[in-house]
């Protein structure tokens, strides 16, 4: 079946560090891809998506591009603040089956 | 615009009691899910709805746990009797259309089981 995997956390680097968060997927059809980022106390919200292959997705610096022949979707930013400091999911989404999967989530926390 | 509005915030309630979790969807989304997130099972989806109709119930634990959707702009997430494994933060979450894939999340509602 359809699955996500992300790479284990925490993942902890100082304020300014460059930060990739590794994602991959398994999938039948071709489904849209989404970076969730989930602060203390409150609700998943959108960062980033992507619905084909080759799309970047982009927002508040994170980037994500959609790489079909990895089947992966790494969530990266060039220079990390404090703030950024939550719990990231990557999720894919099949409009056909309207499945949607959830990887485990990646802690992240920033040092200043 | 207001977002999914999820009350109580927090519950603290004894075994064998019964829960009730409400949600207010974002106007105009015809998705409405309940997830649970532990931090043992992360985010699992117990049930959605389309139009009001729950169309895949597959994730819902067992028969203590209930959800309804009387009109578009309500849905309640019923727990009874509780027990203690069940607590978790209840998340619901609205989508506006099929192929957009997008959810907007409530706060949750993070419930205790003594």
């Amino acid at each position: 079946g359809d699955s996500v995997t992300q790479m284990e956390g925490p993942v902890t680097l100082s304020e300014e560090a460059f930060l990739t968060i590794n994602c991959t997927y398994t999938a039948t059809g071709y489904p849209s891809l989404f970076w969730y980022v989930q602060y203390p106390g409150e609700g998943l919200q959108l960062l980033l998506k992507a619905t084909k292959a080759d799309d970047k997705g982009s927002n508040k610096g994170f980037e994500a591009t959609y790489r079909k022949e990895t089947t992966s979707f790494h969530l990266e930013k060039g220079s990390v603040q404090v703030s950024d400091s939550a719990v990231y999911f990557c999720a894919l989404f099949t409009s056909g089956t309207y499945k949607y999967i959830f990887g485990t989530g990646t802690r992240l926390k920033v040092l200043a | 615009d207001a977002g999914v509005i999820q009350s109580p915030r927090h519950e603290v309630t004894e075994m064998g009691q019964e829960v009730t979790l409400r949600c207010k969807p974002i106007s105009g989304h015809d998705y409405l899910f309940w997830y649970r997130q532990t931090m043992m099972r992360g985010l699992e989806l117990l049930i959605y709805f389309n139009n009001n109709v729950p169309i895949d119930d597959s994730g819902m634990p067992e028969d203590r746990f209930s959800a309804k959707m009387p009109n578009a702009s309500f849905s309640t997430l019923k727990i009874q009797p509780s027990e203690p494994r069940d607590s978790a933060v209840y998340f619901c979450a609205s989508s506006p259309r099929r192929d957009t894939g997008e959810l907007f999340f409530g706060e949750g509602s993070r419930l205790t089981v003594l």
